[in-house]
């Protein structure tokens, strides 16, 4: 059974890059498609991109570019950088696998970034 | 603001139907499928319903999910104190390139 694992610092300084990995088990990156989300406190899901088998990304645009995700399948996993980070990046961040429409159906734990001097 | 707009919350007696609606315009739901999470405290979502009205394997049949036009439903029959959660659909958005989720709704039984 596929398991997604998200790890990275918990804290990060405004305006520093925030970066995320998710390790997959239990299968291959070099099938599905792989997102990353993020919830903010008390907030709704917000969708923040995701990268196919083959390496085309697509993130959201309310991220105005700062978003950037990359396949390691050396590693067998995935990850998620944002530049320029303000408190409103602070949220729990999801990643996630894809079916066909964005299906989210395997999903990590979660890890809390927090954004903060 | 969420592009696709929820009810906040919903509620109802044990062994109630009820119905959560996700309202959307062409460019999201109108045009693509549309898929609903549930979501328990402190936990991640889990995937309910997909391609509008498929359930995955494991889901129970209480819940379904119709649409039509720019609207989406979920329903949940039988409700059970067990379906206390939370509950989002999600559909990609043409216009905005992007997916987009909606406010979520609160589900509580009384």
């Amino acid at each position: 059974q596929m398991q997604l694992q998200e790890s990275g610092p918990g804290l990060v300084k405004p305006a520093e890059t925030l970066s995320l990995n998710c390790a997959v088990s239990g299968g291959s990156v070099s099938t599905y498609s792989w997102n990353w989300l993020r919830q903010s406190p008390g907030r709704a899901l917000e969708w923040v991109g995701h990268i196919s088998a083959s390496g085309n990304t697509k993130t959201s645009p309310s991220l105005k570019s700062r978003a950037a995700i990359s396949l390691d399948m050396s590693k067998n996993q995935f990850s998620l950088k944002v530049t320029s980070v303000t408190a409103a990046d602070t949220a729990i961040y999801y990643c996630a696998r894809s079916l066909a429409d964005d299906a989210f159906d395997v999903w990590g734990q979660g890890t809390m970034v927090t954004v903060s001097s | 603001q969420s592009i696709l707009t929820q009810p906040p919350s919903v509620s109802g007696a044990p062994r109630q139907r009820v119905t959560i609606s996700c309202s959307g315009v062409t460019s999201n739901i109108g045009n693509n499928v549309v898929n609903w999470y549930q979501q328990f405290p402190g936990k991640a979502p889990r995937l309910l319903v997909y391609y509008d009205d498929l359930l995955p394997s494991g889901v129970s049949d209480r819940f379904a999910g119709s649409k039509s036009g720019t609207s989406a439903s979920l329903a949940i029959s039988g409700l059970q104190s067990e379906d206390e959660a939370d509950y989002y659909c999600a559909a990609w958005d043409d216009r905005l390139n992007g997916l987009v989720f909606g406010g979520g709704t609160k589900v509580t039984v009384l």
